[in-house]
């Protein structure tokens, strides 16, 4: 089966200028995850959707970062207006959703959009 | 915050087995335990779950201790390409309860 396609794989932008970062998740997945990851730390969670609802976005700067996925497939992190404390790997990443067998909770990952702020 | 501990680093000789330890103690009944990699300039890749009895695929071996508070993985034979950032999660495997990653244990596998 095809992967969680991201673009673009890199970016470079000055500060205080915006960004927008693409997903497709894995067909028929519902679950859909966005997460930071800064150099040297593990990925943290921005936002989570359940089909084209938000699940979690209790981390998720509000401010200067959105998120939507339409149609409970695609889905768009955009940030506006960027800062140097950005910079960072933004992770896309999909799984079947909850269910009834521990594996619907397995998270395939793609390779990610590296954001540099400058 | 995550609900797991790991050693931050550690290193393993070429075609040995890397045994990765992860301590769990404050476990729910109703959470697995999932491991992830991450290969440098690479998005985590999932490895292996497991809720109480051990397991094993084609990747490695997961064993739980039986009051579930620790786990290990094991890779069997380590070869230079499983060098990468191990992380070892718990969640409940039913409902949305996300994904929390820690920092993760550096495995290098040394030639």
């Amino acid at each position: 089966e095809a992967g969680v396609a991201q673009s673009p794989r890199y970016k470079i932008i000055e500060k205080r200028q915006s960004v927008a970062f693409w997903c497709n998740p894995i067909s028929g997945h519902a679950t859909l995850y966005w997460y930071q990851q800064i150099l040297g730390q593990g990925p943290k969670l921005l936002i989570q959707f359940q089909n084209n609802g938000v699940v979690d976005d209790s981390q998720l700067p509000k401010d200067r970062f959105s998120a939507e996925r339409l149609k409970g497939v695609d889905s768009t992190l955009k940030i506006q207006p960027a800062k140097l404390e950005d910079s960072a790997v933004y992770l896309c990443a999909s799984s079947l959703g909850p269910g009834v067998s521990s594996g619907a909770n397995v998270l395939t990952f793609g390779a990610g959009s590296r954001l540099t702020v400058l | 915050d995550a609900k797991t501990t790991q050693p931050p680093s550690m290193d393993c000789a070429e075609g040995r087995a890397a045994n990765l330890p992860c301590n769990h103690s404050t476990i729910s009944g109703n959470e697995y335990v999932y491991w992830y990699r991450q290969i440098h300039s690479q998005g985590p890749q999932y490895i292996i779950h497991g809720l109480k009895n051990n397991e094993t695929n084609e990747m490695a071996s997961l064993i739980i201790t039986e009051d579930r508070k620790s786990s290990t993985l094991i890779l069997p034979h380590a070869t230079l390409r499983d060098t990468a950032v191990y992380y070892c999660i718990v969640r409940p495997y039913f409902g949305n309860e996300k994904l929390t990653f820690g920092t993760g244990t550096r495995l290098t596998i040394i030639p």
